[in-house]
């Protein structure tokens, strides 16, 4: 059974702090995935890698940077929080592909920053 | 500018009876389309999904239509059930692009 794990439900941080989300996956999946979740926006991709050390901009990357350092764990860095990005943060993994390859969810983080 | 539209935030059936999502689409590359299912305090789970090169794929109670020519996929699902109250995001992707609709939550009441 396919394990996408972030490690925060909740998080409350002030304007200004550095904030780190976590995401770990069990399934030696190559394609990992972070995407923000607002009312009447949908998902919308922040980041994405391919491999480790890789990453590449999706639609909305500014504000945030991404780690690879491993193939199961990518972390999602908000280098200064603003109340902007006041969100659901939700993590996803998939086999490499392309988007074919259906992709798994972590069950979210929701971040407010005050 | 959003290239996937789930235009019905809310949709409430009865138990038993059909729901339909509908979900539109903008770019005429898109190959493949899914469609998650999201409980509260859970992330979204894959459901089901269909190719451009086909019109109607069936799983179980749910089937997902797709019209290329207006850019249209629906969710139907038959017979409706309590457990099918959800939040549904339809997907659409080519390549390594995947795009997702705002989302639409069914309630199927008993």
């Amino acid at each position: 059974d396919v394990k996408v794990t972030q490690s925060s439900r909740y998080l409350v941080k002030r304007t200004g702090e550095k904030v780190f989300l976590e995401c770990v996956q069990d399934m030696d999946h190559e394609n990992m995935f972070w995407y923000r979740q607002d009312p009447g926006l949908g998902l919308r991709l922040i980041y994405f890698s391919y491999d480790v050390k890789m990453k590449e901009k999706g639609d909305i990357p500014e504000g945030y940077s991404v780690s690879r350092e491993k193939k199961e764990r990518f972390s999602l860095i908000l280098e200064s929080a603003s109340t902007n990005q006041t969100s659901m943060y939700l993590c996803a993994s998939s086999h490499r592909g392309g988007a074919k390859n259906i992709q798994y969810f972590g069950a979210g983080t929701r971040l407010s920053v005050l | 500018d959003q290239q996937v539209k789930q235009n019905s935030p809310s949709l409430s059936v009865q138990e038993g009876r059909i729901s339909i999502l509908n979900c539109d689409y903008t770019n005429s590359m898109f190959d493949y389309f899914l469609w998650y299912k999201k409980y509260p305090a859970e992330g979204p789970t894959f459901l089901i999904s269909i190719s451009s090169i086909k019109d109607k794929n069936e799983d179980g109670r749910f089937t997902v239509f797709l019209n290329k020519s207006a850019k249209h996929l629906s969710l139907h699902i038959v017979p409706s059930q309590p457990g099918d109250s959800a939040v549904y995001f339809c997907a659409a992707s080519v390549v390594n692009d995947m795009r997702f609709g705002a989302g639409t939550r069914l309630t199927v009441k008993p």
